[in-house]
């Protein structure tokens, strides 16, 4: 799976968009980002992925340039709860397990 | 809605005792898997398993066995722990024999292990 480079931490106000982006320069063809995102001392929780399309779910969405190099998550109205670190994984589904790095910590304040 | 649960959020055990960690996803899924999650290390996989009676080694096997005896369950089992050996333990399923299809999360098993 490519390498992804996330920023480590980022602040947001309630109720206004958060945009965590991620780098993922050496991503192959086959494969896909995913974002999931984890709440302290909870298990990580799927947000969305995609190939080459933007994408829209009732969480969020994940825009993906067109050269496929970087993409950001957008979650629309960021609330108290959203407070989480954010991972971007470039996964080819060549094996089983997802690795993680260390992600971006999203703190969203009042 | 995918569900997977875990048998307990916290557990403490002595050194040398069996423990035994479940998981039971409700999505009929093919795949589950084990993970243990420390501090700087990331996720990192023990086993999982894409059909009953199936199991394969991830990465860090030592220490672990599991047991697939049906679809929807997932066990883990440290013949005899050890303080190394303390962690967040997380399961996950995922549909398809596809590895590329989304991983669900339980919601985590914190051990301590004395």
């Amino acid at each position: 799976d490519a390498k992804t480079t996330q920023p480590p931490s980022m602040d947001c106000a309630e109720g206004r968009a958060a945009n965590l982006p991620c780098n993922h320069s050496t991503i192959s063809g086959n494969e896909y980002v995913y974002w999931y995102r984890q709440i302290h001392s909870q298990g990580p929780q799927y947000i969305i992925h995609g190939l080459k399309n933007n994408e829209t779910n009732e969480m969020a969405s994940l825009i993906i340039t067109e050269d496929r190099k970087s993409s950001t998550l957008i979650l629309p109205h960021a609330t108290l709860r959203d407070t989480a670190v954010y991972y971007c994984i470039a996964r080819g589904g060549s094996q089983g397990n997802l690795i993680f790095g260390k992600g971006t910590k999203l703190s969203v304040k009042p | 809605d995918v569900k997977v649960t875990q048998s307990s959020r916290y557990l403490v055990k002595r050194t040398g005792e069996k423990v035994f960690l479940e998981c039971v996803q409700d999505m009929d899924h093919e795949n589950m898997f084990w993970y243990r999650q420390d501090p700087g290390l990331g996720l990192r996989l023990i086993y999982f398993s894409y059909d009953v009676k199936m199991k394969e080694k991830g990465d860090i096997p030592e220490g672990y066995s599991v047991s697939r005896e049906k679809k929807e369950r997932f066990s883990l089992i440290l013949e005899s722990a050890s303080t190394n050996q303390t962690s967040m333990y997380l399961c996950a399923s995922s549909y398809g024999r596809n590895f590329q299809e989304t991983q669900y999360f339980g919601p985590g098993t914190r051990l301590l292990v004395l």
